[in-house]
């Protein structure tokens, strides 16, 4: 069966200092995607990041950088310099490639508050 | 920027009425997906279709919950009747298709509250 687990319900961080996230999947699957959204108060959720399987290459966007481990089945998440803005509950989220569905397993998040 | 939409944004209801959601997902997207967000947990879904037809709705509590997609463009999600552990924010989702198009874009969600 397919699992995201979010080990960290929340975190506090004061402005400016970098974060990790943390995601463990399971899958029997050899081929799959992975996901981070990010949710704001407002509710909506926004899609910040998709990495498939076969690419273990780690990936830099502005403040953002995600950290695909297969071996260890980890898809870590850091924000560096984080802003007030940041402020949300960050979900990842796995799902089966090509399969009959393409619904996404969702992990429990994590909330994180940057401090000002 | 295209945008799902959803409404209502906020709802609440008594327990034993009827309740329905509506979602307008991205223009030319043919997979719309509605998943049910619990406070404190991660989304799960409902129901998927494939244009009008239903691809996934093996956790969707077929007794109260019914949803549709008539002409393969917007979607109504119904329940009926409420009960007070249906309280919780029901998303809207849609995609091109799946695999390497699979990438979902959210609406901004339904809260529903049932007293």
């Amino acid at each position: 069966a397919q699992k995201v687990t979010q080990a960290q319900t929340e975190i506090s961080v004061v402005e400016k200092e970098d974060v990790t996230l943390d995601c463990v999947y399971e899958t029997r699957d050899t081929t799959y995607y992975l996901f981070w959204y990010k949710q704001p108060p407002s509710g909506e959720l926004v899609f910040l990041i998709r990495r498939n399987s076969f690419d273990e290459q780690n990936e830099i966007s502005g403040r953002y950088s995600w950290n695909f481990q297969k071996s260890t089945s980890s898809f870590n998440f850091t924000i560096t310099a984080s802003q007030v803005v940041d402020s949300a509950v960050y979900f990842c989220a796995l799902s089966d490639y090509g399969g009959a569905t393409n619904k996404l397993i969702f992990g429990t998040g994590t909330l994180l508050a940057v401090q000002p | 920027e295209a945008e799902v939409a959803q409404s209502p944004r906020y709802k609440i209801t008594e327990k034993s009425q009827a309740v329905a959601f509506w979602c307008d997902p991205i223009s030319g997207h043919a997979t719309l997906y509605w998943y049910r967000q619990i406070l404190g947990q991660g989304p799960e879904l409902l129901v998927q279709f494939q244009d009008e037809s239903v691809v996934d709705d093996s956790q969707l509590p077929k007794d109260r919950f019914s949803a549709e997609r008539l002409k393969g463009v917007d979607s109504t999600l119904k329940i009926q009747p409420a009960e007070l552990g249906d309280s919780a924010m029901y998303l809207c989702a849609s995609s091109l298709g799946w695999g390497l198009q699979g990438e979902q874009y959210f609406g901004p969600g339904t809260r529903l509250t049932v007293t």
